[in-house]
C-alpha cells in the first residue's frame, strides 16, 4: 500500500467526451505526477504539479490539463476524447525540494477505454 | 534527447537462479537512475535507486550496476522467487525534480 488512491478504478467513455480522474496523494507529499501507461509500454509522462502549480510537462497536447488543490490531492483532465487516449493514468506522489531521487509513490490506476 | 530503453522484453528464469535484467540509456545528465517492478493490475512499485556518481548499490536480494562509460544498466536479482514475477522498468531521473523517464519494460517469467 503506498497511499495514493485514485478513482475511478475503470470507466469506459465515446470519443469526444470528457474524463476527470482523481489522485489522493500520500499524507505528507507536495508533489503529483501523472503518467499515461499505454498496453505493452512504459508509463509516460504527462505532467508534475507542486504545491498547485504545473511543475513541467510531457509531450501532450493541451486537452490534456490538470489541477491540484491545497491538500496537495490532484485531478488530470481529458478533453475531447480520442480512441488513443485509451490506456491506464497512473498518479504518483512524492516530496519534492530535497533532491529526492526520484522514488514515486502510485496508485493503482485509473483504466480509461474509449469507444 | 531522453530515451532510456530495455535489452529484451521477456525474460524466463528458474526459480531459485539470480536474474539479471538490462537496460541502455541516452541521457548522461542524468543524477538518478532507478528500476521500478509493475505486477498486475498494480502500479510501479520502487526497488531501488543508484546515483550518477556510483557503480554499485545493493539492497534486499537486490543489486543496480550502473556503467557510465557505457551507459548501461542493469538489475540483478538474488534466488529469484515466484513473487518477482513482473515487469521491471528502469527509468531515470534527468532534471532532480521527480520527472521519471520510463523505459518500455522487461516482463520476468520464473519458472517452477
Amino acid at each position: 500500500e503506498t497511499g495514493v488512491t485514485q478513482s475511478p478504478t475503470h470507466l469506459i467513455k465515446t470519443r469526444g467526451q470528457q474524463v476527470t480522474l482523481r489522485c489522493s496523494s500520500q499524507s505528507g507529499h507536495n508533489t503529483v505526477s501523472w503518467y499515461q501507461q499505454a498496453l505493452g509500454q512504459g508509463p509516460q509522462f504527462i505532467f508534475q504539479y507542486y504545491r498547485e502549480e504545473e511543475n513541467g510537462r510531457g509531450n501532450f497536447p493541451p486537452r490534456f490539463s490538470g489541477l491540484q488543490f491545497p491538500n496537495y490531492s490532484s485531478e488530470l483532465n481529458v478533453n475531447a476524447l480520442e480512441l488513443d487516449d485509451s490506456a491506464l493514468y497512473l498518479c504518483a506522489s512524492s516530496s519534492s525540494g530535497t533532491g529526492s531521487s526520484g522514488e514515486l509513490f502510485f496508485g493503482e490506476g485509473s483504466r480509461l477505454t474509449v469507444l | 534527447g531522453e530515451s532510456v530503453g530495455l535489452h529484451l522484453p521477456t525474460l524466463s528464469v528458474q526459480e531459485g537462479d539470480n536474474s539479471i535484467i538490462n537496460c541502455a540509456y541516452s541521457n548522461s545528465a542524468s543524477d538518478y537512475f532507478i528500476w521500478y517492478k509493475q505486477e498486475s493490475g498494480k502500479g510501479p512499485q520502487f526497488i531501488i535507486d543508484i546515483r550518477s556518481n556510483m557503480d554499485k548499490r545493493q539492497g534486499q536480494r537486490v543489486t543496480v550496476l550502473l556503467n557510465k562509460t557505457v551507459k548501461h544498466l542493469s538489475l540483478q536479482i538474488a534466488a529469484t522467487q515466484p513473487g518477482d514475477s513482473a515487469v521491471y522498468f528502469c527509468a531515470e531521473n534527468a532534471a532532480r525534480d521527480d520527472k521519471i523517464i520510463f523505459g518500455k519494460g522487461t516482463r520476468l517469467h520464473i519458472l517452477p
